[in-house]
């Protein structure tokens, strides 16, 4: 069964700080790997897709990296900003088609200005 | 892009009555749609897959008596919580796949629903 980890549970950093947020997984054969920001009380909003012949994908400040043969994961944030303060969950998707998203616990992050 | 919208966005009960939350897809089909639930800073558990015109396929542990799902049309699912009790209280989000092309196989997920069951 696979099993997704986010490591660290939360961070704190002051504005202006480039940060990393790791998300690993047991099972390495996936089809996709996303990962989503959750602003409290609210839904998900999809940052960043990778598909599992890709090695990265960007967005802006956003960088999202996958290693799938060691089952890791990270998002890079550069130059963070209050506004980056929100949950950030990592899941991975096992094939294509009708098989769901499996999520990590999440990294709550706190942008400090 | 595609939206997924629910309503109600919050819900407050008493317990012992039902509860309907719906899941939209409102520019795309949907074949399959996804119930999550999500208790406070947790994250998403699935609680069931929905296919239009079939019967939803639930995971282990979940109740499909209490939570009935009906995906009656591409753009519809809808979620049932029967004779709701406190520890029912949760965030519940669904999600909806496209048929195919750039919605095939992407989740896109609703904002939410908020259950208090008093």
């Amino acid at each position: 069964k696979q099993e997704v980890t986010q490591i660290p549970a939360a961070l704190s950093v002051p504005e202006g700080e480039n940060l990393v947020l790791n998300c690993s997984f047991t099972d390495s054969a996936i089809y996709n790997l996303q990962w989503f920001r959750q602003d409290p009380g609210k839904g998900l909003t999809s940052l960043l897709l990778i598909q599992s012949s890709q090695r990265e994908q960007t967005s802006g400040r956003l960088n999202a990296s996958l290693d799938k043969s060691s089952g890791r994961s990270t998002l890079y944030i550069a130059a963070s900003q209050p506004g980056d303060s929100a949950t950030y969950l990592c899941a991975v998707k096992k094939y294509s088609g009708n098989t769901p998203l499996v999520f990590g616990k999440g990294t709550r992050l706190s942008v400090i200005a | 892009g595609a939206v997924v919208s629910q309503h109600p966005s919050r819900v407050i009960c008493k317990s012992g009555t039902s509860v309907k939350i719906e899941c939209r897809s409102l520019d795309f089909q949907a074949t399959t749609m996804f119930w999550y639930r999500q208790f406070p800073k947790k994250s998403l558990m699935l609680m069931a897959t929905s296919n239009e015109g079939s019967k939803a396929t639930y995971e282990q542990g979940v109740e499909k008596d209490k939570f009935l799902i009906n995906h009656a049309s591409l753009t519809l699912s809808t979620l049932t919580v029967t004779s709701a009790h406190p520890e029912d209280s949760s965030f519940y989000i669904c999600s909806a796949r496209g048929t195919s092309g750039r919605n095939g196989d992407t989740q896109y997920f609703g904002p939410g629903t908020r259950l208090t069951v008093l």
